[in-house]
């Protein structure tokens, strides 16, 4: 079974101070990871994926995330942050077979940006 | 815009009542899956339907049920509603046959309050 765990659920920064969100998955075969930002009243928005390659992954809105295989981990991080970046952030993993696609939440953590 | 259309938006049910939401997928995807999102939670996988068959399902009993239609929309469907069941149940599609590592993308969700 696959599983994910995000450290910090709730997460308070002053504007441009760097970020870093950590994610940990469990799945014994290869997997495709991914995070998801919700803004308040909006719906899941795709920020990054990664399923191959280059373990240092450029999402949008200047996030970037590295895949460490050893660590099982996937964390998420931005240089410095704004006051528009307050948001609920989600690592997820999807290591479904064949068609099967089921993706896999953290509980997700909770960003604020203090202007 | 993901592409993703869920209807209703919100809904209020009495407890034992039953509820149908749709989803449309994006354009070009042939796969729906389901997730519910209570509050303070990550989304949960329901289940996922490709070519009009479930081929997944997570840890939800059967009176959640779902169908898929030839043109890809889906709809959710809940009998016998419990006070536990007042989520955002969010509908997300993508395409099958790429390979592994397909995006997902999620519509906005539809609040289903339970009373």
């Amino acid at each position: 079974a696959q599983s994910v765990s995000q450290h910090n659920h709730h997460v308070i920064l002053s504007e441009a101070a760097s970020l870093e969100l950590g994610c940990n998955y469990s799945y014994g075969g290869t997997v495709n990871l991914f995070w998801y930002v919700q803004y308040p009243g909006q719906h899941l928005q795709l920020l990054l994926k990664y399923f191959s390659g280059d373990p240092l992954v450029k999402g949008i809105k200047g996030f970037e995330a590295e895949f460490i295989k050893s660590k099982f981990s996937f964390n998420l991080r931005k240089p410095s942050v704004q006051w528009s970046d307050t948001a609920e952030y989600f690592c997820a993993v999807n290591g479904g077979s064949g068609g099967y696609q089921k993706v896999t939440f953290g509980i997700g953590t909770k960003l604020q940006v203090i202007p | 815009e993901t592409g993703v259309t869920q209807s209703p938006t919100h809904l209020i049910k009495t407890r034992g009542q039953q509820v149908t939401l749709r989803c449309s997928s994006q354009s070009g995807h042939n796969t729906v899956s389901w997730y519910q999102q209570a509050l303070g939670q990550g989304p949960q996988f329901i289940f996922q339907y490709y070519r009009e068959e479930e081929n997944g399902r997570g840890n939800f009993p059967p009176r959640f049920s779902g169908l898929q239609f030839p043109n890809y929309s889906s709809e959710l469907n809940v009998n016998a509603l419990e006070l536990d069941d007042s989520a955002l149940y969010l509908c997300a599609s993508s395409n099958q046959g790429q390979g592994a590592g397909n995006t997902i993308y999620f519509g906005e969700g539809s609040w289903l309050t339970v009373v």
